[in-house]
C-alpha cells in the first residue's frame, strides 16, 4: 500500500493497495476526531470517529488511528476501490465548550484502474 | 430517515445584495451548524444554533448572521454581498446534546455573486 508521512495535498493509489492518509490536528485538547470523504458536489460524509480516549477504530474497510503525543491521526483505507477517489478531510472537537468542528485541509485521492 | 436539506442548491446573486440561505436538519436534531468552504480557505466555520440559540461563532464579519426556527430549521442570511463571499455553504445537522457527536452534512448551497 501507499502511506505518507505528513499530510500532502494529493495521493494516487492503485486500486486494490490499501491508502494512508494523514492529518496533523492543531489542538492538545481536542477530544473527538471525524474523518469525512466528500465527493464532487456533494457535501462532507461521514466516515469515521474516534475519541481521545482510543488509540485506534476499525470500521468496514477503514480504520482510525489516533496519536495524542505528536496531535496525528490517520485513515487507512483497504483494498481501495475506484469509488474511494474523492477529498478526504480530518476534523476535530475541542474540549472546551464548543460546538464547532475545525477541519484540516483536506487531501485527494485518485484511485488509480 | 430523510438527511439534511438545503435549499436552494445553486444562487447567483450580484454584488451588495443579500441573500438568505435554508436548512433543515434531521428530524429530531436540535444542532444546525454552519460552514462556508472555499478553494483557498477550505472549510471554516460561521455559527451553531441549538434551541433556537447561538452557542457558537466562528471569525466572519456580521454580514453574516443566522437563525433558527421552533422546528429546528435555519436560515442564514449574508447582507452586502462581496465578490469574496462565492463559496459552497454547507450546514451540518446533529443531536447537539452531546458534544462533538454525528455532525451530519447536507450537499451545501452554491452561491456565486457576480
Amino acid at each position: 500500500g501507499e502511506s505518507v508521512g505528513l499530510h500532502l495535498p494529493t495521493l494516487s493509489v492503485q486500486e486494490g493497495d490499501n491508502s494512508i492518509i494523514n492529518c496533523a490536528y492543531s489542538n492538545s485538547a481536542s477530544d473527538y476526531f471525524i474523518w469525512y470523504k466528500q465527493e464532487s458536489g456533494k457535501g462532507p460524509q461521514f466516515i469515521i470517529d474516534i475519541r481521545s480516549n482510543m488509540d485506534k477504530r476499525q470500521g468496514q474497510r477503514v480504520t482510525v488511528l489516533l496519536n495524542k503525543t505528536v496531535k496525528h491521526l490517520s485513515l487507512q483505507i483497504a483494498a481501495t476501490q475506484p469509488g474511494d477517489s474523492a477529498v478526504y478531510f480530518c476534523a476535530e472537537n475541542f474540549s472546551s465548550n464548543d460546538y464547532k468542528l475545525s477541519f484540516g485541509a483536506g487531501t485527494t485521492v485518485t484511485v488509480r484502474a | 430517515k430523510a438527511g439534511v436539506t438545503q435549499t436552494p442548491r445553486y444562487l447567483i446573486k450580484t454584488r451588495g445584495q443579500q441573500v438568505t440561505l435554508s436548512c433543515s436538519p434531521i428530524s429530531g436534531h436540535r444542532s444546525v451548524s454552519w460552514y462556508q468552504q472555499t478553494p483557498g480557505q477550505g472549510l471554516q466555520f460561521l455559527f451553531e444554533y441549538f434551541s433556537e440559540t447561538q452557542r457558537n461563532k466562528g471569525n466572519f464579519p456580521g454580514r453574516f448572521s443566522g437563525r433558527q426556527f421552533s422546528n429546528s430549521r435555519s436560515e442564514m442570511n449574508v447582507s452586502t454581498l462581496e465578490l469574496g463571499d462565492s463559496a459552497l455553504y454547507l450546514c451540518a445537522s446533529s443531536p447537539g446534546d452531546t458534544r462533538g457527536y454525528g455532525y451530519t452534512f447536507g450537499s451545501g448551497t452554491r452561491l456565486t455573486v457576480v
